[in-house]
C-alpha cells in the first residue's frame, strides 16, 4: 500500500535553530517523487522541495534540504536557521507512478521567539 | 510566472444546495487534479483529468462530478451539499501524467456548508 507517515504531530523550536521534520514512506513503485509542502493558517499549499526517487543527491532549496535515505524509505525535511514565519503545518507527500499525490497527516511547527 | 487559479476563493452554501468550483491550470498544463482537505485533515485526492478525459478517481462522492474543458480548465460540481462537504478544495495542475513530477497547487476554494 502507498503510505506517508509523519510521526510528529507538533513541534516547538527556538528561532534560529535548525529543525528536522520526519517522514517515512511506503511504495512498491520504482519511480516516485517526494515533496514537502508548507501550509500556513491562510490555507494555501506552498511547495517547498522535491526529490525524485532516482536522484543521487539530496535536494536543497535555500534554507530547506531533504535528507533522502532510499533504503530506509525516509525523506526528512531540514530547515536551517528557523524563522518566525516558518510556523505552519508541514506536509510530506509522495507521487507514485499513478499520479495522484498522497499526503501524510502533517506536522505543525511552532517557532518560538 | 502564472499560477493555478481557482474561483471562487470562498463559498458559503446551505445544505442541499449545489456548488460549482472552477480551476484554471497553468498555461500548457494538460492535467488537472482535485483534492479535498477537511478541517484538521490532510488533503485527499478526488479526481483527475488528462487531455479532457478522466484519468483517475479517488474518494469522490457520487454527488460530485467534474469535467475538463477544451481550454483545459476544470469544474467540480457538487450537488445535495452536506455539512461534511465543508472543506478546502484544491486544484493542482501538471504537464502530462508522467509519474513522480511536481503538481502545482492553486490557492484553494474554502467551501462552508451551513
Amino acid at each position: 500500500a502507498q503510505k506517508i507517515t509523519q510521526t510528529q504531530p507538533g513541534m516547538f523550536v527556538q528561532e534560529k535553530e535548525a529543525v528536522t521534520l520526519d517522514c517515512t514512506y511506503d511504495t512498491s513503485d520504482p519511480s516516485y517523487g517526494l515533496f514537502w509542502y508548507k501550509q500556513p493558517s491562510s490555507g494555501e499549499m506552498i511547495f517547498l522541495i522535491y526529490q525524485g526517487s532516482y536522484d543521487q543527491q539530496n535536494a536543497t532549496e535555500g534554507r530547506y534540504s531533504l535528507n533522502f535515505q532510499k533504503a530506509r524509505k525516509s525523506a526528512n525535511l531540514v530547515i536551517s536557521a528557523s524563522q518566525l514565519g516558518d510556523s505552519a503545518m508541514y506536509f510530506c507527500a509522495m507521487r507514485p507512478r499513478d499520479d495522484k499525490i498522497i499526503f501524510g497527516k502533517g506536522t505543525r511547527l511552532h517557532i518560538l521567539p | 510566472a502564472a499560477g493555478v487559479i481557482q474561483s471562487p476563493r470562498h463559498l458559503i452554501k446551505e445544505k442541499r444546495e449545489t456548488a460549482t468550483l472552477k480551476c484554471y491550470p497553468i498555461p500548457r498544463h494538460d492535467t488537472v487534479y482535485w483534492y479535498q482537505q477537511g478541517p484538521g485533515q490532510d488533503p485527499q485526492f478526488l479526481i483527475s483529468f488528462y487531455e479532457k478525459m478522466q484519468s483517475d478517481k479517488g474518494s469522490i462522492p457520487d454527488r460530485f462530478s467534474a469535467q475538463q474543458f477544451s481550454d483545459y480548465h476544470s469544474e467540480l460540481n457538487m450537488s445535495s451539499l452536506e455539512l461534511g462537504d465543508s472543506a478546502l478544495y484544491f486544484c493542482a495542475s501538471s504537464p502530462g501524467t508522467s509519474g513522480g513530477g511536481e503538481q502545482f497547487f492553486g490557492p484553494g476554494t474554502r467551501l462552508t456548508v451551513l
